[in-house]
């Protein structure tokens, strides 16, 4: 049972354009969402994260969107660079309980 | 402040051998998480451990899999009998405690490889 999907295994964009990654949940009693950045052969690292009493997180180049009817959430990333090229996996918890997480969505960012 | 320290980097097997993983979670968490990527697939949860306390195995195959977090040491993930099927990246991450809000933090991973 896959309680968050990203239905996009890839992604590409030419580098200054926005990248924007989706995510999708089914669980309405998640109150956290993350995003983390992964490279080959390294452990995933975390990006950014929302509560879910907010609707947008900003960190730099980075911001989160949750749409808490629509039980989705979105990465943005602008501009992007080709360092941004990575494996990008969103996650959901719920406060003392185990992290889940999606399949992941590999971005490429085109120089 | 080291990170989450996984060994070893990488494992290789012959079917039927055991497989010992090893995690030791940054410094003042007492929280352990194992997750495991098969090729081509994303993060799949396999148990949730705190000091002594096995909280959440929900994620591990019922038999050959085992994994404990002893008051002393690391978090070792044990795989009995192994097989090919049980090659993969095995995850490891922790943290302090689970109030709301806490996030993940990751080690680099075993590359397990049955033969």
């Amino acid at each position: 049972d896959q309680q968050v999907k990203q239905n996009s295994p890839s992604l590409s964009v030419q580098e200054g354009r926005i990248s924007i990654l989706n995510c999708d949940y089914t669980n309405s009693m998640f109150d956290y969402f993350l995003w983390y950045k992964k490279y080959p052969a390294e452990g995933p690292t975390f990006l950014i994260s929302i509560s879910s009493i907010k609707d947008k997180n900003e960190d730099g180049r980075f911001t989160v969107f949750l749409n808490k009817s629509a039980k989705h959430l979105s990465l943005h990333i602008v501009p992007s660079q080709p360092g941004d090229s990575a494996v990008y996996f969103c996650a959901a918890t719920n406060t003392g309980n185990q992290f889940y997480f999606g399949t992941g969505t590999s971005l490429t960012v085109i120089p | 402040n080291a990170g989450v320290m996984q060994n070893p980097r990488h494992l290789v097997r012959r079917r039927g051998q055991e497989a010992r993983l090893r995690c030791s979670p940054m410094k003042g968490h007492s929280h352990v998480y194992w997750y495991r990527q098969l090729p081509e697939e994303g993060l799949k949860f396999m148990v949730y451990l705190q000091k002594e306390n096995i909280i959440d195995e929900s994620g591990m195959p019922k038999e050959r899999f085992s994994a404990e977090f002893p008051k002393e040491g690391p978090s070792i993930l044990r795989i009995q009998q192994v097989v090919r099927g049980d090659s993969a990246a095995y995850f490891c991450a922790s943290s302090p405690n689970r109030a709301a809000n806490e996030k993940l933090f990751f080690g680099s991973g075993t590359q397990l490889s049955v033969l």
